[in-house]
């Protein structure tokens, strides 16, 4: 069964720092990767889709990568601002399988 | 454009109660599924559907039912209400089944007492 794990929990930076969020999955056997935003009382925001043949994608200040082979996905975002404090979700799609699984989430506050 | 769009966005239950979650979509989406969030945990999901007229089950389907009679509306149905299923619900539609991005409705609050 495909577990993701997405750590940290929380996470609370200055504004205008680039910052790092990870998330480990434990099957490589997979369709695609996705990262969404949730703000509160708010469902998912896609951000970035990469399937599996890609490495990485970028949106504006946001980029995530992906490798495969070891299981994991960063998404990088470059000079934060406090409207990025969001809680940020991957979710993986395994190969032959219609349920995506999703990580628990990080919350990032990014403060002014 | 709504995009998707789920009623109610709070509902409280008595155990044993039945009630429907609405959820429809304005994008001529083909793929549709339904997902509760609990504290702590990602989104599970509870049952799909690629088409009117066909449905499957995913991770967590027992105690709720689906139909697709049209491509606009996925209702969600509790037969009989647990206080097991106070949760977060989500409603996604997306093109595709597998390649493209859901978009996701806001949600439905659901607190079974």
């Amino acid at each position: 069964k495909q577990e993701v794990t997405q750590i940290p929990a929380a996470l609370s930076v200055p504004e205008g720092e680039n910052l790092v969020l990870n998330c480990s999955f434990t099957d490589s056997a997979i369709y695609n990767l996705q990262w969404f935003r949730q703000d509160p009382g708010k469902g998912l925001t896609s951000l970035l889709l990469i399937q599996s043949s890609q490495r990485e994608q970028t949106s504006g200040r946001l980029n995530a990568s992906l490798d495969k082979s070891s299981g994991r996905s960063t998404l990088y975002i470059a000079a934060s601002q406090p409207g990025d404090s969001a809680t940020y979700l991957c979710a993986v799609r395994p190969w032959g399988n219609n349920d995506m699984r999703f990580g628990a989430g990080t919350r990032l506050t990014v403060k002014p | 454009n709504a995009g998707v769009t789920q009623t109610p966005k709070f509902q409280v239950l008595k155990t044993g109660q039945s009630m429907t979650l609405q959820c429809a979509q304005d994008m001529n989406h083909e793929y549709m599924s339904w997902y509760r969030q609990d504290p702590g945990m990602g989104l599970r999901l509870i049952h799909y559907s690629v088409g009117a007229g066909i449905t499957d089950q995913g991770e967590v389907p027992n105690g709720y039912n689906v139909s697709r009679s049209t491509t606009e509306d996925f209702p969600l149905r509790l037969l009989s209400a647990a206080p097991s299923q106070t949760s977060v619900y989500f409603c996604a539609s997306s093109y595709g089944q597998s390649d493209q991005p859901q978009h996701f409705g806001d949600g439905t609050r659901l607190s079974i007492l």
